[in-house]
């Protein structure tokens, strides 16, 4: 367990709102990520963040947008939703060099199922 | 960019049976680190096994074991005598050394009838 949840855990809203999902860990963790899981394509990496307010952009972005203020929590935002944008989102941390666990290995939260009506 | 293929969109077996869940991947780098999860019915993602570039033993952990040969890029899972329980979408998942962009295949779903 790595001490990670998401919320909500299930949300459904309207094509054209803004949907903000939150990651929330309380293990200190420096890096944090956010994946979407669709039919078909696995899980596919949206943004992912190296500390306090450095992220990147991953394989997904374009729709996405992130922000890491504090350490302990990493935001999703959709600022206006599609329905292409109906997919499970998980949250994952991993570790920086030199951490006692691999660093490479990433550790998932439980996800959130967002429908997009 | 990386790339991981996981051929086998659905398996089906009896209880009690081998299965073997393929994996081929593909990359650039001499450094990476390969994996595999499980996500059970109830959604989650469990971490079942990191391999690095540079160690191609094999392993075992009770029924479950993995081959990962460097000369076919392959890192395969087998669960040895099958239970009900095995049931669940197995993802591989490939990473190269100083990316963090992670990239999964799509998945194999194994059902194990009893």
């Amino acid at each position: 367990d790595a001490g990670i949840t998401q919320s909500p855990r299930h949300k459904v809203t309207e094509t054209g709102t803004p949907v903000t999902l939150r990651c929330h860990q309380t293990e200190n963790h420096r890096y944090m990520y956010w994946y979407r899981q669709d039919p078909g394509h696995g899980l596919r990496l949206i943004h992912y963040s190296y500390g306090v307010k450095d992220t990147d952009k991953g394989e997904v972005s374009d729709g996405y947008s992130v922000s890491r203020s504090k350490t302990e929590d990493f935001l999703l935002t959709l600022e206006s939703a599609t329905s292409s944008q109906t997919s499970v989102y998980f949250c994952a941390i991993s570790e920086p060099p030199g951490a006692k666990i691999p660093t490479d290995t990433q550790y998932f939260g439980p996800g959130t199922r967002l429908t997009v009506l | 960019a990386q790339k991981v293929t996981q051929a086998q969109t659905e398996i089906s077996v009896v209880e009690k049976e081998d299965v073997t869940l393929d994996c081929v991947y593909e990359t650039r780098d001499t450094t990476y680190y390969l994996f595999w999860y499980k996500q059970p019915p109830s959604g989650e993602l469990v971490f079942l096994i990191r391999r690095n570039s540079f160690d191609e033993q094999n392993e075992i952990s009770g029924r479950y074991s993995w081959n990962f040969q460097k000369s076919t890029s392959s890192f395969n899972f087998t669960i040895t005598a099958s239970q009900v329980v095995d049931s669940a979408v197995y993802f591989c998942a490939l990473s190269e050394e100083n990316n963090n962009d992670m990239r999964f295949g799509a998945g194999t779903r194994l059902t194990v009838k009893p």
